[in-house]
């Protein structure tokens, strides 16, 4: 069965402490990994999408990058309106899990002033 | 421009009620999706449209029953709903069909209470 498991569950950061969120995922064939940001009671907003081993992506204090097993998203020096969740997420390649996306149960990150 | 939007933005209906939620995309994508959010958990997958034919359903309950009248829009009728209901339906869209690997796009959502 597909998972995707998403660690810490909650991150508390002082403004300018630097962290990393894990995604680790268990997939029969990945097509898409991809990552959101999510403020209470408002729909997910989109970050990054990462394909293959290796890539990176950018965005602002943001950075995204994916190994055949895992993903991070780093935050450098992050802000208090960086505080949100934030989402993992993967495609799906077979069965009867085609076409879907599996997301991870979330980071919950918050950034103290 | 990656634009979704959904309305109405708060509903309150009643068990025995007769409501609809309207979501709609202009960057021509393909693909449309409904999904349901509880509190502190992640979105679960409930209809995707492909090509304006419906291509997934999750097993949803009967009353929940989705419409798409046209590549732009994308409707879900609710009757005769529990309070156990309540949630975030969040709409989605993404540019081609469900086999793609493309990125969804989510709407703001429409937050519903079932009394």
């Amino acid at each position: 069965e597909d998972q995707v498991t998403q660690s810490p569950e909650a991150l508390r950061l002082q403004e300018g402490e630097s962290s990393s969120l894990n995604c680790s995922y268990t997939v029969s064939g990945l097509r898409g990994l991809f990552w959101y940001r999510q403020d209470p009671g408002k729909g997910p907003e989109f970050l990054f999408t990462l394909y293959s081993a290796g890539e990176e992506k950018e965005k602002e204090r943001l950075k995204a990058t994916l190994t055949k097993k895992e993903s991070f998203l780093h935050i450098t020096a992050p802000k208090p309106e960086d505080s949100a969740t934030y989402l993992c997420a993967v495609y799906n390649a077979g069965g009867t899990s085609y076409g879907k996306l599996t997301f991870g149960q979330g980071t919950i990150l918050t950034v103290h002033p | 421009d990656t634009e979704v939007t959904q309305t109405p933005k708060h509903l309150v209906m009643g068990m025995t009620n007769k409501k609809s939620l309207k979501c709609e995309q202009h960057m021509g994508h393909r693909a449309m999706y409904w999904y349901k959010q509880k509190a502190k958990k992640p979105p679960e997958l409930m209809f995707v449209y492909s090509y304006e034919k419906l291509s997934i359903n999750e097993s949803v309950p009967s009353r929940f029953s989705p419409e798409c009248p046209n590549s732009s829009l994308l409707n879900l009728h609710l009757h005769a709903l529990q309070p156990e209901d309540s949630a975030l339906y969040l709409c989605a869209s993404s540019q081609s069909g469900v086999s793609s690997t493309d990125t969804q796009y989510f709407g703001p959502g429409t937050r519903l209470t079932v009394l």
